[in-house]
């Protein structure tokens, strides 16, 4: 089965400063991936992903992720935070059979 | 627009009681699942299911029971048996045999005991 962890269960960051939230995975073959935003009292809300081909993904709200096939990463980044981007994150991943494994989350505060 | 609905929002469960968490979607996706979300804990896997009338046990299926006699529902039964039951569940689906296809969420349920 696969396995993600995403370091640091809270992060903070000054408004305007880069946001950097880090996921790494467990694969004997390459995976799929996928980033989750989640806002208090809400369901999951699809950021990105990446299947195959270009390795940089772009997502909404101005955040990207890199898939780096070596480090087994997938970190997710946004040049200037904004305050409507404090939220909970979830890094995932799926295999066969219509699977997925979450991260425990990343929460992330803004601070004005 | 389609979508997940979950109903209700808040649910409060008495003692030896059974509840029943709704979810339905217009997505015309094959795939279902149920998660429960605790404090730090990610999203743990309940049940979940590939086709109609057939489903499978996750990670945490224990005190829990489901349906899925159509295609658009696929409703949550907390037991008694689960002693444990204040979370928040989240319902999912996605299109079946497609795993670079993301999971769409509805907006959670949240059960408290009273």
């Amino acid at each position: 089965a696969q396995s993600v962890t995403q370091l640091g269960s809270h992060v903070s960051v000054s408004e305007g400063a880069l946001v950097l939230l880090r996921c790494n995975y467990s694969s004997s073959v390459p995976p799929y991936l996928f980033w989750y935003v989640q806002y208090p009292n809400q369901g999951l809300q699809l950021l990105l992903k990446y299947t195959t081909g270009a390795t940089l993904v772009k997502g909404i709200n101005g955040f990207e992720a890199e898939f780096k096939k070596s480090e087994t990463s997938f970190h997710l980044t946004k040049p200037s935070a904004h305050m409507s981007d404090a939220a909970e994150y979830f890094c995932a991943v799926s295999e066969s059979g219509n699977q997925f494994y979450f991260g425990t989350g990343t929460s992330l505060t803004v601070i004005p | 627009d389609g979508g997940i609905t979950q109903s209700p929002k808040y649910l409060f469960r008495k003692e030896g009681q059974n509840v029943t968490l709704s979810c339905e979607q217009n997505l015309n996706h094959d795939a279902m699942y149920w998660y429960r979300q605790d404090p730090g804990q990610g999203l743990r896997l309940i049940y979940y299911s590939q086709i109609v009338n057939d489903f499978q046990k996750g990670d945490i299926a224990e005190g829990y029971s489901v349906s899925r006699e159509k295609k658009e529902s696929f409703p949550l039964t907390v037991t008694s048996a689960q002693k444990n039951p204040t979370a928040f569940y989240l319902c999912a689906s996605s299109i079946q045999g497609r795993n670079n296809q993301p999971q769409h969420f509805g907006d959670g349920t949240r059960l408290s005991i009273l």
